[in-house]
């Protein structure tokens, strides 16, 4: 089936420290997602990507959509305390089912 | 006003029960989606209706059946409950860009 193939699995980081996690696949999508989801909640859309290219930032979050379509990245400056939790990345091909990474847990060290 | 809301949040009942979730979204979207979140966080989808049609049904054992009433409702159903039902359920609602926003999850624990 369709897999994202999302790393790293796990980060442990100093605050104020920059991160950058990506989701690669061999299938081309043409929609890119990245979601974070704190304990106890739902996840929460942070970015979404719609181009080949495209840089999207929110915040001091920046999201790319990979040129050849089988990859994005997510990058997080100067991480924060509230920062930590898992990130994942999702993406839409043809059809309608959004397939999700296995998720990046972020901890930060204060 | 929760955009997408679930109920109930919590629900912890015996092998071989019967139990219902229930969600709606107030965002006037056409279709909703329900996943199930394992223990290692994993998100996978179960269903998804579209208008009050079921549009995808991703090999979900027959125990589980979805109902929408209406395009703003999509409740499951779980017949005979098992220890490995025991998960995280999370509705989700769709935007016509394909975004798909989620509630806050019922977590299911079955003894």
């Amino acid at each position: 089936g369709q897999q994202l193939n999302q790393s790293p699995q796990s980060m442990f980081i100093q605050e104020g420290e920059d991160v950058s996690m990506n989701c690669t696949s061999s299938s081309i999508f043409n929609t890119w997602l990245w979601y974070k989801q704190d304990p106890g909640e739902g996840p929460v859309l942070l970015i979404a990507l719609y181009k080949a290219g495209e840089l999207t930032s929110n915040g001091r979050l920046t999201a790319q959509f990979g040129i050849t379509r089988k990859d994005s990245f997510l990058n997080i400056s100067a991480s924060i305390p509230s920062d930590v939790g898992i990130y994942f990345c999702a993406g839409w091909r043809y059809g309608n089912k959004l397939v999700f990474g296995a998720g990046t847990i972020l901890r930060v060290k204060s | 006003d929760t955009a997408v809301s679930q109920t109930p949040k919590y629900l912890v009942t015996q092998m071989g029960n019967d139990k219902s979730i229930k969600c709606e979204q107030n965002l006037g979207h056409d279709t909703m989606y329900w996943y199930k979140q394992d223990s290692k966080k994993f998100l996978k989808i179960m269903f998804s209706y579209n208008n009050k049609e079921l549009i995808i049904n991703e090999t979900v054992p027959n125990r589980f059946s979805p109902k929408s009433p209406d395009k703003a409702h999509l409740n499951l159903h779980i017949n005979s409950l098992e220890l490995g039902d025991s998960a995280v359920y999370f509705c989700a609602s769709l935007t016509n860009t394909g975004e798909l926003f989620f509630g806050e999850g019922s977590r299911l624990t079955v003894l």
